[in-house]
Order: structure tokens, then C-alpha cells, then sequence
């Protein structure tokens, strides 16, 4: 089983700021990855798939790059509303998830 | 628009089977370019996928639950169905139904319906 690994476990980070958010797959995902966001009491909300392309309606303040095994997503200039949890799942081998990044107002 | 909408038993005792099932609102199940399926996510814990499958009966299902899973589509209805039979306290989550997309060669999640609390208790 692919084991996704997120870090750092929670970033405080100020509005208006860029927060940078990171995932390592213990093997190569190539770019089958994607990145979710959770607030408390609601289903994810997809953001990026194929490691780098937003979903419909997601605000351009939100990229994702890397491949292979190192994937970063950035927020730029943090909103409100993008304080929550946000996850990385390979979907490349089976579906696996990270444990999850605390995103939280400093 | 599409919406997904779980339902089904909110409590199920320890060895019996829980049942749910997703309705789908606004795009049809039989879409060939879609695969649909479950995720939990146990209190306070994190995302693990269960299963999917395609409306031709092609099924996609979790290496580690599969002895115990069972995806069906329902096309008259437009909906998909869940079954975890022999559940222990460790099935205790929420669990979401959701939409696969494909692209490059794979699916992704990119619809998830809300969710609904499946506790196993006697």
C-alpha cells in the first residue's frame, strides 16, 4: 500500500499570507494525486487532481505542483473560509489518503 | 446539479451487515466516463476509500475490506449501494458516498455527497 505522508501536522498561518503545505508518497504517484479540503462537519471538496489541476469553481489562489513522490499546495493570500483540514490522496495504486493538515489562524 | 444523498441505518449491531445507499440527483448513473463509490472517515480519524464501481458492474473494492464488501448500482433508481457484512466497532465512522472522474489514465473523487454516522453498538 502507497502510505501518504502530510507535514507539518498544523500550520498557523495569518489571513492574507501564503500558506505552503506539503505531501511525500512512499513511492512514485507520477501526478495521480489530488488535495481535498474539510471544514468540521462537511464532505471534502476536491481542489486539485493530476497533482496541479484546479477543480470547477475553485478560486485561483489555490495551486498544486510537484510528481512522483513530493507534491506541495499553496494558498495564496489566505481567505477566511480556507482555515479547515486539507488532504492529499494518491489515486495512482488503490486510493490512499495523508493524515491531514491543520490549516489554523495564527 | 449534481447531488449525492446517503441513507440508511444509523446503528447496526456487532457481526450483522450495514446497508446504505446513495441517491443520485441531476446526471445519470449509467454515465460510462463515472465510477461511483463509498469512503469513511472514523471519528476523529482520517479518510480510508471503501470501494466503487462502474454502472456496467465493474467493481473497484478496497484490497483490505474486500472479503466483506459489496457494491451494487441500481440504474431504475438511480442510486448505488453499500453492504459491510460481519462490522465491528472499528466500522463505527461516517461514511460518504461520491463520484470518480477520469483522467490520465485514472479516477479521482470529485463529488462527495454529506455524509451519514453508521455507529456499531449492540
Amino acid at each position: 500500500e502507497i502510505v501518504m505522508t502530510q507535514s507539518p501536522a498544523t500550520l498557523s498561518v495569518s489571513p492574507g499570507e501564503r500558506a505552503t503545505l506539503s505531501c511525500r508518497a512512499s513511492q512514485s504517484v507520477y501526478s495521480n494525486l489530488a488535495w481535498y479540503q474539510q471544514n468540521p462537519g462537511q464532505a471534502p471538496r476536491l481542489l486539485i487532481y493530476d497533482a496541479s489541476t484546479r477543480a470547477t469553481g475553485i478560486p485561483a489562489r489555490f495551486s498544486g505542483s510537484g510528481s512522483g513522490t513530493e507534491f506541495t499546495l499553496t494558498i495564496a493570500s489566505l481567505q477566511s473560509e480556507d482555515f479547515a483540514v486539507y488532504y492529499c490522496q494518491q489515486y495512482y495504486d488503490w486510493y490512499t489518503f495523508g493524515q491531514g493538515t491543520r490549516l489554523e489562524i495564527k | 446539479q449534481l447531488q449525492l444523498q446517503e441513507s440508511g441505518p444509523g446503528l447496526v449491531k456487532p457481526s450483522e451487515t450495514l446497508s446504505l445507499t446513495c441517491s443520485v440527483s441531476g446526471a445519470s448513473i449509467s454515465s460510462s466516463s463515472h465510477y461511483w463509490g463509498w469512503i469513511r472517515q472514523p471519528p476523529g480519524k482520517g479518510l480510508e476509500c471503501i470501494g466503487s464501481v462502474h454502472y456496467s458492474g465493474i467493481p473497484y473494492d478496497s484490497p483490505s475490506l474486500k472479503s466483506r464488501v459489496a457494491i451494487s448500482i441500481d440504474m431504475s433508481n438511480n442510486q448505488f449501494s453499500l453492504s459491510l457484512s460481519s462490522v465491528t466497532a472499528a466500522d463505527t465512522a461516517v461514511y460518504y458516498c461520491a463520484r470518480l472522474s477520469y483522467s490520465s489514465g485514472r479516477y479521482y473523487f470529485d463529488l462527495w455527497g454529506r455524509g451519514t454516522l453508521v455507529s456499531v453498538s449492540s
